[in-house]
């Protein structure tokens, strides 16, 4: 099993630039999620998702969208990249208690 | 809100020995979970035990095991034969139940450094 596959790994992107980082589980959980995680500190809650179709903001979701058109996919979209979006991503999927993270992808914007 | 303390920034251990990470949290609610993740250098979040609140048992896997005291609010992490492999950043999280849309509430983590 894959698990939770997110790609890239590492991006740099300049101010004002756009990109989505895609994220892909094959164990057909419901719940999915994309959390931030800056230096030293836990991870934040962007979004979420309880199923296709269905998605809510989470504690830090201003610049950043997202889609689930799929149980399998959960992409978040960076629209006008700043230098405060710098930061590692992890999305994760759950079928109810307990995650499964993917393995993050490194964002840099300069 | 649920919040979720881990007091100890870093922390180091010989190999072999023992090592305990507290955790303490903050809730009103009586239906939730408890976790423990492991980050090492590759940055992986990996899931290494979990506690129901529910249950009086403490969880144990191989040679990880919790103390959960709920009325104490406290769930620390004792970590026995340390090895190399478990130098990483350790994150207590709290997650409540009964809405599963709703995310973790992660510490701040603990940075723990096996030596050799």
């Amino acid at each position: 099993n894959a698990g939770v596959t997110q790609t890239p790994k590492f991006r740099i992107l300049k101010i004002g630039q756009s990109m989505t980082l895609q994220c892909t589980q094959d164990m057909n959980h419901n719940y999915m999620y994309w959390y931030r995680q800056d230096p030293g500190m836990g991870l934040k809650l962007i979004y979420y998702s309880v199923g296709a179709g269905i998605t809510d903001k989470g504690e830090v979701p201003n610049g950043y969208n997202v889609s689930r058109s799929t149980t399998e996919d959960f992409p978040l979209r960076l629209e006008l990249a700043a230098p405060s979006q710098t930061s590692v991503y992890f999305c994760a999927s759950s079928p109810v208690v307990g995650y499964t993270f993917g393995s993050g992808t490194r964002l840099t914007v300069v | 809100a649920q919040t979720v303390t881990q007091s100890q920034p870093e922390m180091s251990v010989q190999e072999a020995e023992t090592v305990t990470l507290s955790c303490t949290y903050d809730t009103s609610e009586n239906n939730y979970y408890l976790f423990w993740y492991k980050q090492p250098p590759s940055r992986q979040m990996i899931l290494v035990i979990r506690q129901e609140a529910y249950k009086q048992q403490n969880a144990t896997e191989n040679r990880f095991s919790v103390n959960f005291q709920k009325a104490a609010k406290s769930f620390s992490l004792k970590i026995s034969d340390s090895q190399l492999g478990d130098t990483a950043m350790y994150f207590c999280a709290f997650m409540k139940g009964g809405n599963y849309g709703q995310n973790f509430v992660f510490g701040p983590g603990t940075r723990l450094s096996v030596l050799p």
